[in-house]
């Protein structure tokens, strides 16, 4: 399974940009880059996920590097409700497997 | 749309003790996922069913996990004779195999302490 890395810690002031960067430079053509992200004693929770082109949905934007071997999470104005643990993962998009392979993670701190 | 509950949400035990959990997910969602936290890390992956059929295990689930999904519905989780070891958040996650995008709903999960 491709790997991820992510920054153990991040920190912003509420409503700034944020970036929070992902590299995974052993990515396959097939697999998918999804993010998610973790509020502190709650299940993890959807966030974006794209292949190759840049994605924007209500929570997020992502951007993906040309050769694929890393993504943004941009998050256009942190709040302090947006601190939680941010995942990056890579999804193989082939045969049966539909298990998500988690890393440690980015800990989002959002300063008032 | 109800979301992916999970009862209990805490579970204390004494070391040998069996423990078993459930899992009800999304109503319309044919495949659901079990997954172990540990403080401080990111979520494992243990098993995964679509409808009623276990189609893959980690090796993390030793002989004394086994996982069920009788109806394709509800899940449950058992652990035989826990060791402290054992001590973590569970967390289930439903998708549907539609649309391709496979985004998974997780529910809060069930911290299990065994003492």
């Amino acid at each position: 399974d491709a790997k991820t890395t992510q920054p153990n810690s991040m920190e912003s002031n509420e409503e700034e940009p944020v970036h929070l960067p992902c590299n995974h430079s052993t990515i396959s053509g097939t697999d998918y880059i999804h993010w998610y992200r973790q509020l502190p004693s709650q299940g993890p929770e959807y966030v974006i996920h794209g292949l190759t082109s840049n994605v924007n949905n209500r929570m997020a934007s992502l951007a993906i590097a040309e050769d694929r071997k890393s993504s943004t999470l941009i998050l256009h104005r942190a709040t302090l409700r947006d601190a939680a643990v941010y995942y990056c993962i890579l999804r193989h998009n082939a045969g049966n497997n539909r298990k998500l392979i988690w890393g440690l993670g980015t800990s989002l701190a959002v300063n008032p | 749309d109800t979301g992916v509950s999970q009862d209990p949400r805490h579970k204390i035990t004494k070391r040998g003790q069996n423990v078993t959990f459930r899992c009800d997910p999304i109503s319309e969602h044919n495949r659901l996922y079990w997954y172990r936290q540990t403080l401080g890390q990111g979520p494992e992956f243990l098993t995964y069913f679509q409808n009623e059929a276990q189609l893959e295990k980690s090796r993390l689930l030793s002989d004394r996990f086994s996982a069920e999904r009788p109806k394709g519905s509800f899940s449950t989780l058992e652990i035989q004779r826990t060791e402290q070891g054992d001590s973590a958040m569970y967390l289930c996650a439903s998708s549907s195999s539609g649309g391709g995008k496979n985004i998974q709903y997780f529910g809060a999960g069930t911290r299990l302490s065994v003492l």
